[in-house]
């Protein structure tokens, strides 16, 4: 069965300062996807981010990057430029095949404050 | 982002109430989902509509009836609910509902089950 661990509940970091929040899962498929969604104080889910598991390039959107390790099951987002916008609870998330849909499996989550 | 909606965006419920959560995307998709998400639990998905077809139906208690009239709307119809069953329930569209896709969330409904 297919898993996705945060090991990380809170992470806190300064404003305009970096920050990498990690993910490792398990699965025993090749080829598949991967997500960072962010869920802020208004609750809404929001995709921050995807990786495609054949692409040997790690994923960018503007100051959001992922640092992904295929061998070691690992899928890292780095937040550059930190802002106070960026508080929320992140989510990593692996999208498992069942029967004609898709199941995203999530990780517990990780909360991110951003100190002014 | 407008794309899927959902109302309410509250309820507080008895555990002899009947109600109903709804959501709707604007996003020509095809494939819709509802999320329960509980504190300090992740998110499980509930079920699954492809083409107006539930595909998947997560072991959900019976108590919980979904419904898609077309592949626009979604409704998760709740009764004798519990008060275990206070949660944000999250509404999800993708595509096709193939594991390449990208699902698309809505504000969820806050429910509370007195």
């Amino acid at each position: 069965a297919q898993t996705v661990t945060q090991s990380q509940p809170e992470m806190s970091v300064q404003e305009a300062e970096t920050v990498t929040l990690s993910c490792t899962y398990d699965t025993s498929e090749s080829d598949y996807y991967l997500f960072w969604y962010k869920q802020p104080p208004s609750r809404q889910m929001i995709l921050v981010i995807r990786q495609e598991a054949y692409k040997q390039q790690n994923a960018t959107e503007n100051r959001f990057s992922v640092n992904f390790q295929k061998a070691a099951k690992s899928f890292s987002l780095k937040i550059s430029d930190s802002q106070l916008g960026d508080a929320a609870m992140y989510f990593c998330a692996f999208p498992h095949a069942i029967q004609g849909a898709q199941k995203l499996v999530f990780g517990q989550g990780t909360r991110l404050t951003i100190n002014p | 982002e407008t794309g899927v909606t959902q109302t309410p965006r509250h309820l507080v419920m008895g555990m002899t109430n009947k109600k109903s959560l709804k959501c709707e995307q604007h996003l020509g998709h095809n494939a819709m989902y509802w999320y329960k998400q509980s504190a300090k639990k992740p998110l499980e998905l509930m079920f699954v509509y492809n083409f107006k077809e539930q595909t998947e139906n997560n072991s959900v208690p019976s108590r919980f009836s979904p419904e898609c009239p077309n592949s626009s709307h979604l409704f998760l119809h709740l009764h004798t609910l519990q008060p275990e069953d206070s949660a944000l329930y999250l509404c999800a569209s993708s595509q096709t509902g193939q594991y390449t896709d990208t699902q698309y969330f809505g504000p969820g409904t806050r429910l509370t089950v007195l």
